[in-house]
């Protein structure tokens, strides 16, 4: 079955750029039945979907983050990516990578998570 | 953008208790209405999607209804692993957001 696994720096400095991976594994990214995309929760706090991405391409960010979001995937390594431009301290949280189902009868949901990595911005 | 409220922030229960926690919508998002539960350390975990499906694999305990603004996530015999944090989530439109959170704690 599908796990998704992030991967990147846990420390990031004050309006350095985010980097960060996911990595499925046990299916590919190349469905045509889902989304995937990037979700973060500051600590201790809720949850903010960053963006979501297709197959092919074409991408869904969170306007709250401006233009400093950027989604990209490369099927041919079955790996998504996020990168967040300008950071500060704001952007410290736990950053999930998630897969969003998408059917007629399952609506759009959020149905499968990596297990989170942390990103403190500091200098 | 669409906010997602949650009632109550936190409750205490105790195991074999009924809950009920409601979400409510800014605007009406038809039945586009998911919810995840949360254990501390963990990520979150779908439940239940469009306002009523239970996700495979979920106990027939936790049920959800509701469309329109107003929806509610019902657990019937609190079990000792259901006590969490639970996140209602809009998929009617981009951004999708989320409530708040309501935090389940043992009485």
């Amino acid at each position: 079955h599908l796990q998704l696994q992030e991967s990147g720096p846990g420390l990031v400095k004050p309006s350095e750029t985010l980097s960060l991976t996911c990595t499925a594994s046990g299916a590919s990214i190349s469905s045509n039945l889902y989304y995937w995309g990037w979700i973060r929760q500051p600590p201790g706090k809720g949850l903010e979907w960053i963006g979501t991405i297709y197959y092919s391409g074409s991408t869904y960010n969170n306007p709250s983050l401006k233009s400093r979001v950027t989604i990209s995937i490369d099927v041919s390594k079955n790996q998504f990516y996020l990168k967040l431009t300008a950071v500060t301290a704001a952007d410290t949280a736990i950053y999930y990578c998630v897969r969003m189902q998408y059917s007629n009868t399952l609506g759009k949901a959020f149905d499968i998570w990596g297990q989170g990595t942390m990103v403190t911005v500091s200098s | 953008d669409i906010q997602m409220t949650q009632s109550p922030s936190s409750l205490s229960a105790s195991v074999g208790d009924r809950v009920t926690i409601t979400c409510r919508a800014s605007q009406s998002i038809s039945s586009f209405l998911n919810w995840y539960q949360q254990k501390p350390g963990n990520a979150p975990k779908i439940l239940i999607s469009v306002a009523s499906t239970l996700q495979s694999g979920v106990p027939s305990r936790f049920s959800g209804s509701g469309s329109g603004t107003d929806f509610t996530l019902t657990i019937t015999s609190l079990h000792p692993e259901d006590f969490a944090t639970y996140y209602c989530q809009q998929s009617y439109i981009t951004p999708y957001t989320f409530g708040q959170g309501t935090k389940l704690e043992i009485k």
